[in-house]
């Protein structure tokens, strides 16, 4: 039982290259949610799905995208990377409905030089 | 602006003891609020939440607490064991949110022999 995989775990990318971050689920939960985390800082939310088919702008967006590809899969997208999008990336699934803890994956360290 | 702060960066504790960590939030709209506990290269992992509608909770070691009035919540580890040792984040989510989290900047957390 994985729960959250997020690929690849590691990542060294040079300024203005692009590059896509997966993230797939086996919980069977609804809503997924791209967080990053900075030195020194709470995780930030990037972007979320609510359910299937949405995805909606968290607090930090700019400068990525995603792509809810089915029920078990949510990607972040860096079109082109930039050294302030060096951080920690997470990935995070929650059931749905009143009261529901998310649960995390275990991270993709991003480096942009 | 940070909604949620946790304002303890460290906390050294001995083992057996007590360890109480502390969070306040700005927002009157929070109506769930969570703690998570982060191991380095790893994802944070849920560990105990409480609704607005409570004011204790408890889960074996770990209880939380909350005071509406004074928007503050914290979280009590009896006995504090050296596994205990983490960066624990506080973090919370708003009425009809879709379960988006706000969270603090965490407290590093050292239990000592």
């Amino acid at each position: 039982n994985a729960g959250v995989t997020q690929t690849p775990k590691f990542q060294v990318l040079k300024t203005g290259q692009s590059m896509t971050l997966q993230c797939a689920q086996d919980m069977n939960h609804n809503s997924m949610y791209w967080y990053r985390q900075d030195p020194g800082m709470g995780l930030r939310l990037i972007y979320y799905s609510a359910s299937e088919g949405t995805t909606d702008k968290g607090e930090v967006p700019n400068g990525y995208n995603v792509s809810r590809l089915n029920k078990r899969e949510f990607s972040l997208r860096l079109e082109s990377a930039a050294p302030s999008q060096t951080s920690v990336y997470f990935c995070a699934t929650r059931l749905g409905g009143s009261n529901q803890p998310q649960h995390f994956g275990d991270g993709t360290r991003l480096s942009i030089l | 602006d940070q909604q949620v702060k946790q304002n303890s960066p460290s906390l050294s504790v001995q083992e057996g003891r007590i360890s109480i960590l502390n969070c306040d939030y700005t927002n009157s709209m929070f109506d769930y609020f969570l703690w998570y506990k982060k191991y380095p290269a790893e994802g944070p992992t849920f560990l105990i939440s409480i609704s607005s509608i409570k004011d204790k909770n408890e889960d074996g070691r770990f209880t939380v607490f909350l005071n509406k009035s004074a928007k503050h919540l914290s979280l009590h580890i009896v006995p504090s064991q050296p596994g205990d040792s983490a960066v624990y984040f506080c973090a919370a989510s708003a009425i009809d949110s879709w379960g988006k989290l706000q969270f603090g900047a965490g407290t590093q957390v050292v239990v000592t022999p």
